[in-house]
């Protein structure tokens, strides 16, 4: 069973500041995607990342995965109030697995205006 | 326009009653899913069909059948229902097969409370 590891659980943090979320696992992983899920509403995608050692920015969010895709990280910039919600990484194994999603347990988010 | 629609979006119930939950997708997508996000906000799949068929059958319980009658729809039948089903199920859906790439789309969600 392939397992995601993401810390922290709770990030509570003030309008400005620096934040990194981290997502490990001891598997492998075709691809792995970062998700944002508001209160009351389903998860969105916010990337794909698909190659080991990939970047990818948008706006103030840059994701990274690692060199083994085993791991990935998404940072935020000067975090705004609108960035509060929970965050989910989820690995995708490819290969036979039709797709299934694992998912991390979600850092919940809040940023302080 | 909605995408991926959930009815309903609340669900209120005793233990023991059966139950269903619709999923409607108008995105022309072939692959639907079901999700259980417990009190943690951990998110687990539970089912997916591809064009109508089961393809990702995850340790539920027997008491849980989902059933697709066609690509754009994906219900869930609980029987039996207990204080640990309590949770937002999620519906979701994507196009491509089993890319690894594919963007998967979710519901609003339905919150399930079994008293």
């Amino acid at each position: 069973t392939q397992l995601l590891e993401q810390s922290p659980q709770f990030l509570s943090i003030q309008e400005g500041e620096n934040l990194t979320v981290y997502c490990n696992s001891s598997s492998v992983f075709s691809s792995l995607q970062w998700y944002r899920q508001e209160p009351g509403e389903g998860p969105v995608l916010l990337v794909t990342v698909v190659t080991g050692g990939e970047v990818k920015k948008l706006k103030r969010l840059t994701f990274q995965f690692g060199d083994a895709r085993k791991d990935s990280s998404l940072h935020i910039t000067a975090a705004q109030p609108g960035d509060t919600g929970l965050y989910l990484c989820a690995g995708n194994a490819g290969g036979t697995s039709y797709g299934k999603l694992t998912f991390g347990q979600g850092t919940i988010l809040t940023v302080h205006p | 326009d909605t995408a991926v629609s959930q009815t309903p979006k609340y669900l209120v119930t005793q233990m023991g009653n059966d139950k269903s939950i619709k999923c409607e997708q108008n995105l022309g997508h072939d692959t639907m899913y079901w999700y259980k996000q417990d009190s943690k906000k951990f998110l687990k799949i539970m089912f997916s069909y591809n064009n109508k068929e089961l393809i990702i059958n995850e340790t539920v319980p027997n008491r849980f059948s989902p059933k697709s009658p066609d690509k754009a729809h994906l219900n869930l039948h609980i029987n039996s229902l207990e204080l640990g089903d309590s949770a937002v199920y999620f519906c979701a859906s994507s196009q491509g097969g089993t890319g690894i790439k594919r963007t998967q789309y979710f519901g609003p969600g339905t919150r399930l409370l079994v008293l």
